[in-house]
C-alpha cells in the first residue's frame, strides 16, 4: 500500500457521460498530481494541486477538470467522455525522493 | 517543452541475460528519476540521480547519469522473472511535475 488511495479501481461508462475519480494523498502530503496512461502510452501529466490551489497544468483537455478540497483529497472530473478517454488515471503525491503513485483508476468508455 | 526519449520501447530477454534501457534528452536534465511499473500495477519509484556522472547501484540494478546530464541508463544484470515490467525514466521539473519517457517494456523468457 503506497498510502495514496484512489477510487474507484475500475469504471465502465458510456460515451457522453461524466465521471469523477477520487484521490486521497498520503497523510501529510499537500500535493496531488494527476496522470493519464493510455494503452501502450507513457504517463502524461494532467494537472497538479497543492494545498487546494492549482499549481501546474499539463495536457489536460477542456472537458476535464479537477479540484482539491480542504481535507486535501482531490477529484478529477471527466465529462462528455469519448472512446479515446479510456485509460488508466493515476494520482500521485511527492515524497522527499520520488513520487508515490496510487493504484490507479481504469476507465473504460464504451 | 522538455522531452525525454527512452529506448528501446520493448526488450525481450532470456532469464539470466542482462538488460539496459536508455534515456536521452536534447537539453540538460536537472535530475532523472527511474520508476518500475509491473503489469497491471502502478509506477514505483526506484531512484533519483542528480549529479553529473553519478552512478548508483541497487543489488542487480545499476543507474547512471551522463557527464553532460543529457542521458541516463538503467542496467539490470542477470535478469530474473521478477524484473518483468515497464521501466520509465522521468525528469522532475521543480515541484510541479514529472516528465516521463515512453518507457521500456521488459519481458523475460524463463
Amino acid at each position: 500500500d503506497s498510502g495514496v488511495t484512489q477510487t474507484p479501481k475500475h469504471l465502465i461508462t458510456a460515451t457522453g457521460q461524466r465521471v469523477t475519480l477520487r484521490c486521497s494523498p498520503r497523510s501529510g502530503d499537500l500535493s496531488v498530481y494527476w496522470y493519464q496512461q493510455s494503452l501502450d502510452q507513457g504517463l502524461q501529466f494532467l494537472i497538479q494541486y497543492y494545498n487546494g490551489e492549482e499549481r501546474a497544468k499539463g495536457n489536460i483537455l477542456e472537458r476535464f477538470s479537477a479540484q482539491q478540497f480542504p481535507d486535501l483529497h482531490s477529484e478529477l472530473n471527466l465529462s462528455s467522455l469519448e472512446l479515446g478517454d479510456s485509460a488508466l488515471y493515476f494520482c500521485a503525491s511527492m515524497a522527499n525522493y520520488g513520487y508515490t503513485f496510487g493504484s490507479g483508476t481504469r476507465l473504460t468508455v464504451v | 517543452g522538455q522531452q525525454v526519449m527512452q529506448i528501446p520501447q520493448y526488450q525481450h530477454v532470456q532469464e539470466g541475460e542482462d538488460f539496459t534501457t536508455y534515456c536521452n534528452s536534447s537539453t540538460t536534465l536537472s535530475n532523472i528519476q527511474w520508476y518500475k511499473q509491473r503489469p497491471g500495477g502502478h509506477p514505483v519509484f526506484l531512484i533519483q540521480l542528480v549529479k553529473s556522472g553519478e552512478v548508483k547501484k541497487q543489488k542487480r540494478l545499476t543507474f547512471q547519469f551522463g557527464e553532460a546530464k543529457k542521458n541516463s541508463s538503467l542496467h539490470i544484470t542477470a535478469t530474473q522473472t521478477t524484473d518483468v515490467g515497464t521501466y520509465f525514466c522521468a525528469e522532475s521539473q521543480g515541484a510541479q511535475k514529472l516528465v516521463f519517457g515512453q518507457g521500456t517494456r521488459l519481458t523475460i523468457n524463463p
